[in-house]
C-alpha cells in the first residue's frame, strides 16, 4: 500500500492562477479530508468527504472547491489563488467517518502564492 | 466549539531525558477522543497515541504515554528516554463523537528538539 499520496510536493503560483492539488489513497477509505497548516495555527479543515459523490465544507472552505468522483481520489481546487492561500496542505483519510478510526495523513503539498 | 491549546511553542531537552508536552482542551461533551500527532521535518503527520475519554486508564505506546485528566481537561504527552528521532512538531488534537461534528481540532503545536 502506498497509503495517502499527494502531488505536487511544492508549487509556486501567481495571484489569480488556478490549480488542483491531487490526493489519492489506496486503502479503500471512505472518509477523506483536506487541511491547511499555517504557522502558529495548527491544522484547519478545509473540506471533507464521507464517500464518493458526497462532500461538505470544513472550517475554512472559501476559495477552494472539491469533488469526489471515486473512492480513491479527492482533489482540491484553487479557483483563483491569493497570497492568503500560501500554506502547507495535507490530505487525510480514514476507513469511515466513525471516531473509532484513525486518520492517515499524506506528506503534504507546500504552496506559495506570489 | 471545541478548542485545543498547547501553551509551549518550543521545548528542548537532552537525549535520554524525559520530556512532557502540555495540552488543554475545552468541550462540553462527556465522551470524545484525544490524539497526539508527530510531524517530523518530512512534514508527514504521524499518529503517536490515542486516548478515549470514557477510559480512565492512560494510554501507553512504548516510550510514549499520556496523563489524561478529564476533569481538568488536560492531556499531556510524556516521552521517556528521548531519542534524536523524536525531534519534531507535536500536535494535540480533539475529535468529537457527535454525528456531523467528528472533525479533528488541532492545537497550535509544540516544536520539540532533542539535543545530542
Amino acid at each position: 500500500n502506498a497509503g495517502v499520496t499527494q502531488t505536487p510536493k511544492f508549487q509556486v503560483l501567481k495571484t489569480g492562477q488556478s490549480m488542483t492539488l491531487q490526493c489519492a489513497q489506496d486503502m479503500n477509505h471512505e472518509y477523506m479530508s483536506w487541511y491547511r497548516q499555517d504557522p502558529g495555527m495548527g491544522l484547519r479543515l478545509i473540506h471533507y468527504s464521507v464517500g464518493a459523490g458526497i462532500t461538505d465544507q470544513g472550517e475554512v472552505p472559501n476559495g477552494y472547491n472539491v469533488s469526489r468522483s471515486t473512492t480513491e481520489d479527492f482533489p482540491l481546487r484553487l479557483l483563483s489563488a491569493a497570497p492568503s492561500q500560501t500554506s502547507v496542505y495535507f490530505c487525510a483519510s480514514s476507513y469511515s467517518y466513525s471516531t473509532q478510526e484513525t486518520q492517515y495523513f499524506g506528506p503534504g503539498t507546500r504552496l506559495l502564492v506570489l | 466549539a471545541q478548542t485545543v491549546t498547547q501553551s509551549q511553542p518550543e521545548m528542548s531537552v537532552q537525549e535520554a531525558e524525559t520530556v512532557t508536552l502540555s495540552c488543554t482542551y475545552d468541550t462540553s461533551e462527556s465522551n470524545y477522543y484525544l490524539f497526539w500527532y508527530k510531524q517530523p521535518p518530512s512534514r508527514q503527520m504521524i499518529l503517536v497515541i490515542r486516548q478515549e475519554a470514557y477510559k480512565q486508564q492512560n494510554a501507553t505506546e512504548n516510550r510514549f504515554s499520556v496523563n489524561f485528566q478529564k476533569a481538568a481537561k488536560s492531556f499531556s504527552l510524556k516521552i521517556s528516554d528521548s531519542q534524536l528521532g523524536d525531534t519534531a512538531m507535536y500536535f494535540c488534537a480533539f475529535r468529537s463523537i457527535i454525528q456531523g461534528a467528528q472533525k479533528l481540532v488541532f492545537g497550535q503545536g509544540t516544536r520539540l528538539t532533542i539535543n545530542p
